[in-house]
């Protein structure tokens, strides 16, 4: 089936601590996006990437650090200098041209113990 | 920059009503997408318009791309327990980019 995963579905943060958020899409699209959404809020941009080995900065990308190695794969850091990095992460995918439809993961939530 | 103002922000009905929502931009777009959003889940599309004026359905739900090209809006006809959660507008950024706008969302909650 073609589609996009991200996992864990749920992942804990100790105080300091690094963690990578996985994205995966098999739909063969060039460009990729992360979003966080926070409770009873709309979707923010932290990062995306329209090409392999190419990323920007979306609007809230301050610790944030993500890497596009391959086509199918948009890892997402969430590093200690976050300093509220409990929400909901959304990975997208599309194929990158202007008004695309973009497709959606199931989402990963962090928590910080 | 551009802005989605969607609204109502929230809505609470009975079942079998039907539901209408609407989002507006400050600038013209050319797509308008909208999403629902399940409790816990990711954003799925609803319907996707491409030309101003069209009228498209899918299902209980139809969607209209304002003919002034800054205005869109969703209608739900005979609301169901599974019509909760949240709906997104969505459309084109500014830059040469795959990037959307999207609005803040209309979150539905539907008494049986």
């Amino acid at each position: 089936d073609g589609g996009i995963t991200q996992s864990p579905k749920y992942l804990f943060r100790k105080e300091g601590q690094n963690v990578t958020l996985s994205c995966e899409q098999n739909l063969n699209h060039d460009a990729m996006y992360w979003y966080r959404q926070d409770p009873g809020q709309g979707l923010r941009l932290i990062y995306y990437s329209q090409i392999v080995n190419d990323f920007q900065k979306g609007d809230i990308a301050e610790g944030y650090s993500v890497s596009r190695e391959k086509k199918e794969s948009f890892p997402l850091t969430v590093t200690s200098a976050q300093k509220n990095p409990t929400a909901f992460y959304l990975c997208a995918s599309s194929r990158g041209q202007v008004g695309e439809t973009q497709y959606f993961g199931p989402g990963t939530r962090l928590l910080v113990l | 920059g551009q802005q989605l103002n969607q609204s109502p922000q929230s809505m609470f009905i009975q079942e079998g009503e039907d539901v209408s929502m609407n989002c507006t931009s400050s600038s013209i777009f050319n797509t308008w997408l909208w999403y629902k959003q399940d409790p816990g889940e990711g954003p799925v599309l609803l319907i996707a318009l491409y030309k101003a004026g069209e009228l498209t359905s899918n299902g209980r739900l139809t969607a209209q791309f304002g003919i002034t090209r800054k205005d869109s809006f969703l209608n739900i006809s005979a609301s169901i327990p599974s019509d909760v959660g949240i709906y997104f507008c969505a459309g084109p950024g500014s830059s040469n980019t795959g990037k959307l706008i999207f609005g803040q969302g209309t979150t539905l909650q539907v008494k049986p």
